[in-house]
């Protein structure tokens, strides 16, 4: 069981570069979340989504979008790179937006340059 | 938003007792969670508790909460040198759209 997988595992970007993060998941779970983690601060919400076809702001969207065409795919994009972007992204997913288990990808090392 | 705190670091000798606290503010939380992340990896949830519980036991984890306090606590007895991580706390609430918010995660460190 795969679970939910992340591309890249990391990537070094140039400031001004669009990156699109992919997140892909194969438990048909309808809420997904990405979150990202830097030193001293844990886990912030970017965006999430309770369903195909819905998407919602987190904590912290500003310089990133999001789609869900479908129950497995939730990218995220951003359009033109900051260096104040370089963090580890996860991405998550569980049941349903009010039960279940999280289920985290291994995470996607960004730095920008 | 909701505010879930934890201290940022802990310490303690191979064989003792660890304890990592977290501290909430919304009082309408459905599950509280812990998860532990292992250098370079993701997270992976260890245990829960459902919010009319007081306590929860599974192994060498033991979870307490006391909503009265709005505190949950995680104790790992004989703790391991494979214990090192960094153990998150998590509030999912029964309204709001977005209805999950984690701590700041509390970095363990067992000293052999």
């Amino acid at each position: 069981i795969a679970g939910i997988t992340q591309a890249p595992t990391s990537q070094i970007l140039a400031a001004g570069r669009r990156m699109t993060l992919r997140c892909t998941q194969d438990m048909r779970h309808n809420a997904m979340y990405w979150y990202r983690q830097d030193l001293g601060l844990g886990l912030r919400l970017i965006h999430y989504s309770n369903t195909a076809g819905t998407t919602g702001k987190g904590e912290v969207p500003d310089g990133y979008s999001v789609s869900r065409a479908n129950t497995d795919d939730f990218p995220l994009t951003l359009a033109s790179a900051v260096p104040s972007q370089t963090s580890v992204y996860f991405c998550a997913s569980r049941e349903d937006r009010y039960t279940g288990e999280l289920f985290f990808g291994e995470g996607s090392r960004l730095t920008v340059l | 938003g909701e505010d879930v705190e934890q201290s940022l670091f802990l310490s303690v000798r191979e064989g003792d007792s660890s304890v990592i606290n977290c501290t909430y503010t919304d009082s309408s939380s459905t599950y509280l969670y812990w998860y532990k992340q292992e250098p370079g990896a993701g997270l992976q949830l260890l245990t829960y508790i459902f919010s009319n519980m007081d306590m929860k036991q599974d192994q060498r984890l033991t979870v307490l909460l006391n909503k009265k306090d709005k505190h949950l606590s995680l104790r790992i007895a004989d703790t391991q040198t494979g214990d090192s991580a960094i153990y998150f706390c998590a509030e999912s609430l029964q309204t709001g759209a977005n209805n999950l918010f984690f701590g700041t995660g509390t970095r363990l460190t067992v000293i052999p």
